[in-house]
């Protein structure tokens, strides 16, 4: 059974500054990884997803993940923080011997300061 | 985004009430979910629907009943539930639900306490 970490359950960042957040995953074949993100009060949006290809997956928002298979990682990352992107994030993993289940990490909440 | 709308928005209930959320989706998928959202817990998924046949039921009590009428809705019954079963109620649909790559796109959720 596949299986999501997210280490960090708390980021806080600068308006302005780079946010990497951190997602390792266990799955004995390829995965399909996807990047959610809830702003409170709502509904989980995707930010992007990487099924193969480049590794490098650009998503919505100004946001980037990196597949790297050696570390079984998908970290997201944005370079310049806005106020607006204070939420919660999710990672998730889908396996294609799973229909079309996702198995989410726990959530990394970000706050952003002035 | 109104590709997936849920309702209500917040409800809340007595242990003894009979409830009913309620899911729709208007993006023409086949394949519907519901999600339990705890605080501090992961995601949990509780049933799948594909083509209105449960595909999924992730040992879920039976206090929680689901339905699908139709590809587009989506019902979660509720009846005699207890506190622990307060969290936010999330409903998600995607085209399908082959092969693991199918994007789900989520509704706002409905916010259940349980008193």
């Amino acid at each position: 059974a596949q299986s999501v970490t997210q280490p960090d359950i708390h980021i806080t960042v600068s308006e302005g500054a780079s946010l990497e957040l951190r997602c390792n995953y266990s799955y004995g074949a390829t995965p399909y990884l996807f990047w959610y993100v809830q702003s409170p009060g709502q509904g989980l949006q995707l930010l992007l997803k990487y099924f193969s290809g480049d590794t490098l997956v650009q998503g919505i928002k100004g946001f980037e993940a990196e597949f790297k298979r050696s570390q079984s990682s998908f970290n997201l990352r944005k370079p310049s923080v806005h106020w607006s992107d204070a939420a919660e994030y999710f990672c998730a993993v889908g396996a294609a011997a799973a229909g079309n289940k996702l198995t989410f990490g726990g959530g990394t909440r970000v706050l952003v300061k002035p | 985004e109104t590709g997936v709308t849920q309702t209500p928005r917040h409800l809340v209930m007595g242990m003894t009430n009979k409830k009913s959320l309620k899911c729709e989706q208007h993006l023409g998928h086949n394949a519907m979910y519901w999600y339990k959202q705890s605080a501090k817990k992961p995601l949990e998924l509780m049933f799948v629907y594909n083509f209105k046949e449960q595909t999924e039921n992730n040992s879920v009590p039976s206090r929680f009943s689901p339905e699908c009428p139709n590809s587009s809705h989506l019902f979660l019954h509720l009846h005699t539930l207890q506190p622990e079963d307060s969290a936010l109620y999330l409903c998600a649909s995607s085209p399908r639900t082959s092969g693991g790559q199918e994007t789900q796109y989520f509704g706002p959720g409905t916010r259940l306490l349980v008193l």
